[in-house]
């Protein structure tokens, strides 16, 4: 099974500064995609990102960017001038493009400091 | 637009009791997911389904069943309840691309003492 691991289990930001919260993963397919989820207080996870493994563009939304480095197996989420509503943990998500399972990491809880 | 929808919200069960938590989707999508997330972690699968009349263990399918009958209806169904089952409880759906990402419902938080 593939493994997804974030090695910051919390990370702390300024409001208006930016962050990079880390993930990376373990494969041998060539073809996948990833993702970032966020999850508020609130517990409901909401889509933040998306990236495809064959597109070298890195994807962005808004406030939202990600570093994806195919070959070193790194996927960053780059968060720029930060807001209160940031606040949340978030898991970064793989899944191969043959197969049916998404795999999640441990996530990351994000605080911003007003 | 209900999306993915969870019931009940919470619940607390006496060990050894059963219960099922139902979940329904109306976007017509065939995977289905059912995710425990215990406090401080991440999500781990359970069971999913691609289909209905098609069901598949996932990393913790232990002391749980599924079924799909329908293609709206994927119900996890907690038999003879033991307090390592305590967690959230989360059902997923995605239309079946690979590059679709998974809808969530609520959660049910689930508390077995």
């Amino acid at each position: 099974a593939q493994t997804v691991t974030q090695s910051q289990p919390e990370m702390s930001v300024q409001e208006a500064e930016t962050v990079t919260l880390s993930c990376t993963y373990d494969t041998s397919e060539s073809d996948y995609y990833l993702f970032w989820y966020k999850q508020p207080p609130s517990r409901q996870m909401i889509l933040v990102i998306r990236q495809e493994a064959y597109k070298q563009q890195n994807a962005t939304e808004n406030r939202f960017s990600v570093n994806f480095q195919k070959a070193a197996k790194s996927f960053s989420l780059k968060i720029s001038d930060s807001q209160l509503g940031d606040a949340a943990m978030y898991f970064c998500a793989y899944r191969s493009r043959a197969g049916n399972q998404f795999y999640f990491g441990t996530g990351t809880s994000l605080t911003v400091i007003p | 637009n209900a999306g993915v929808t969870q019931t009940p919200k919470f619940r607390i069960l006496k060990i050894g009791q059963s219960m099922t938590l139902q979940c329904t989707q109306d976007m017509n999508h065939n995977y289905m997911y059912w995710y425990r997330q215990d406090p401080g972690m991440g999500l781990k699968l359970i069971y999913y389904s691609v289909g209905a009349g098609i069901t598949d263990k996932g990393e913790v399918p232990n002391g749980y069943n599924v079924s799909r009958s329908t293609t709206e209806d994927f119900p996890l169904r907690l038999e003879l309840a033991a307090p390592s089952q305590t967690s959230v409880y989360f059902c997923a759906s995605n239309g079946g691309q690979s590059a679709a990402p998974q809808h969530f419902g609520d959660g049910t938080r689930l508390s077995i003492l």
